[in-house]
C-alpha cells in the first residue's frame, strides 16, 4: 500500500534551519509529484509547493519562496523540505502528500516543527 | 489566489442525520474540488476527488456535488466514526487552496 513516512518532530531555534524528509513506498516514486502543506491552528492548511519527483523541477507558493526549499533523492524515493531562517511563525505541522491529476492523494503522518529559543 | 469559503465552521448532528458541508470558491474551479477528512492527531484522508468521485474504500454514505464556484459534501446517514474535521481543496489553479474546515461533532 502507498505510504509516505515523514521524519520526526523538530525543535529548532529562531534563525536556524530544519530539513524534513518524506520517504515513499508502495508505488513508483516518479508517478506522482510530492507536495508539502503547512497546518496551523490559526491559518489552517497552506500549500507550500511541489517537486516533480522525476525531473526535480519545483513550483512554490509565492508566500513560501525563500522560506522552503524542496529537493528529492530518487535513489531512496525520498523528498525533502528545508525551512530556513526560522521564526515562531514557522511552528506548525508539516505534511508531505502525493500530487497527481486528482489533487493530493496520500499524505504523510506529519512532522511537528517547533521554533523556540 | 482562489479563496475557498467553507461553511459551517462547526456542526453538531445526531447519528443517522443527513449532513451537508459547503465550499464556495472565489472563482470557477472547474470541478477540481476535493474533500478530506481529518481525525484528531491523524493525517488528512481523501474522501472525494474532482467534485463527485468517491475515493476507493470510502463508504458510499459520503458523496459530493457541485460545479462552478459552489460545492457540497453530503454524509447521507451520520455514523459515530464520522466525527472529524472536514475540509475542501481546490486544485484547479495554483497556489492550491483549502477551506478553513468544518468540525463535525455528535449531538
Amino acid at each position: 500500500q502507498v505510504q509516505l513516512q515523514q521524519s520526526g518532530a523538530e525543535l529548532a531555534k529562531p534563525g536556524s534551519s530544519v530539513k524534513i524528509s518524506c520517504k515513499a513506498s508502495g508505488y513508483t516514486f516518479t508517478s506522482y509529484y510530492i507536495s508539502w502543506i503547512k497546518q496551523t491552528t490559526g491559518q489552517g492548511l497552506e500549500y507550500i509547493g511541489y517537486i516533480n519527483t522525476g525531473s526535480g523541477g519545483t513550483n512554490y507558493n509565492e508566500k513560501f519562496k525563500g522560506k522552503a526549499t524542496l529537493t528529492v533523492d530518487k535513489s531512496s524515493s525520498t523528498a525533502f523540505m528545508q525551512l530556513s531562517s526560522l521564526t515562531p511563525d514557522d511552528s506548525a505541522v508539516y505534511y508531505c502528500a502525493s500530487l497527481g491529476a486528482r489533487g493530493f492523494a496520500y499524505w504523510g503522518q506529519g512532522t511537528l516543527v517547533t521554533v523556540s529559543s | 489566489d482562489i479563496q475557498m469559503t467553507q461553511s459551517p465552521s462547526f456542526l453538531s448532528a445526531t447519528v443517522g442525520d443527513r449532513v451537508t458541508i459547503n465550499c464556495k470558491a472565489s472563482q470557477n474551479i472547474n470541478k477540481y474540488l476535493n474533500w478530506y477528512q481529518q481525525k484528531l492527531g491523524e493525517a488528512p484522508k481523501r474522501l472525494i476527488y474532482n467534485t463527485n468521485s468517491l475515493q476507493t474504500g470510502i463508504p458510499s454514505r459520503f458523496s459530493g456535488s457541485g460545479s462552478g464556484t459552489d460545492y457540497t459534501l453530503t454524509i447521507s446517514s451520520l455514523q459515530p466514526e464520522d466525527v472529524a474535521t472536514y475540509f475542501c481543496l481546490q486544485h484547479n489553479s495554483g497556489p492550491y487552496t483549502f477551506g478553513a474546515g468544518t468540525k463535525l461533532e455528535l449531538k
